[in-house]
């Protein structure tokens, strides 16, 4: 089966400008999360999607960040103006139950300059 | 909130000798903890994992081990390769309604010489 898809791979933008990275979980997976890594440290949860519910969005760092799954199907995750703090890779994982196990995606690599 | 220490932050070992690393919670309430390994330029590959009813559980040349007791748990690789060089995150999750994120320690990069 075809795994956790992410896009774009790689985004380079301005400060002040507007992203949107998008998540393709596998199929059936009615559970999808999305994390982040900054700066080489550890990954941190951003939040989990109960097929178009928010389960926890516990990890958005501010209102800058925006996370949509319109028929609980694919994802994305918008950040409205980017700030240099959000260079980083952001990850998404999908699962097919609740606290079942996560696999992830490839990542999409932003670079706010 | 959930706090996980991972260490070392770098290891390297002898091919063929075998590579431990550690990681300490400190929710008593986790009960769920993945290993993924993440190979440069790729994406973090679920390689292991142990539930809190379990104590050690193998697959092949890897292992895990949980002292739930004293919240810690284990990976251990044995007969180390060539392959195996990658950074290794653990993470912990209480896996109840509401809770099921994971949270990652560090990381270790992990170096095998050949």
């Amino acid at each position: 089966e075809a795994g956790v898809t992410q896009f774009p791979s790689h985004s380079v933008i301005e400060k002040g400008q507007t992203v949107t990275l998008r998540c393709d979980p596998i199929s059936g997976h009615d559970n999808l999360y999305w994390y982040r890594r900054v700066m080489g440290k550890e990954i941190k949860f951003l939040l989990h999607f109960v097929k178009e519910s928010k389960q926890d969005e516990s990890g958005m760092p501010n209102n800058r960040f925006l996370a949509e799954r319109t028929g609980g199907t694919y994802s994305t995750l918008k950040v409205q103006p980017a700030e240099l703090e959000d260079s980083g890779v952001y990850f998404c994982a999908s699962s097919v139950i609740t606290g079942g196990r996560q696999f992830f995606g490839p990542g999409t690599r932003l670079t706010v300059l | 909130g959930e706090n996980v220490e991972q260490h070392p932050s770098t290891l390297s070992v002898q091919e063929g000798d075998s590579a431990v690393i550690k990681c300490t919670y400190s929710d008593s309430a986790s009960n769920y903890f993945p290993w993924y390994k993440q190979e440069l330029g790729k994406r973090p590959q679920l390689i292991i994992d142990i539930r809190s009813n379990v104590g050690e559980k193998k697959d092949q040349r890897i292992a895990v081990t949980l002292n739930k007791t004293a919240k810690h748990f284990s990976l251990h690789i044995t007969e180390t390769q060539p392959e195996d060089s990658a950074v290794y995150f653990c993470a912990a999750s209480r896996g109840d309604q509401g809770a099921q994120k994971l949270v990652f320690g560090q990381g270790t990069r992990l170096t095998i010489n050949p």
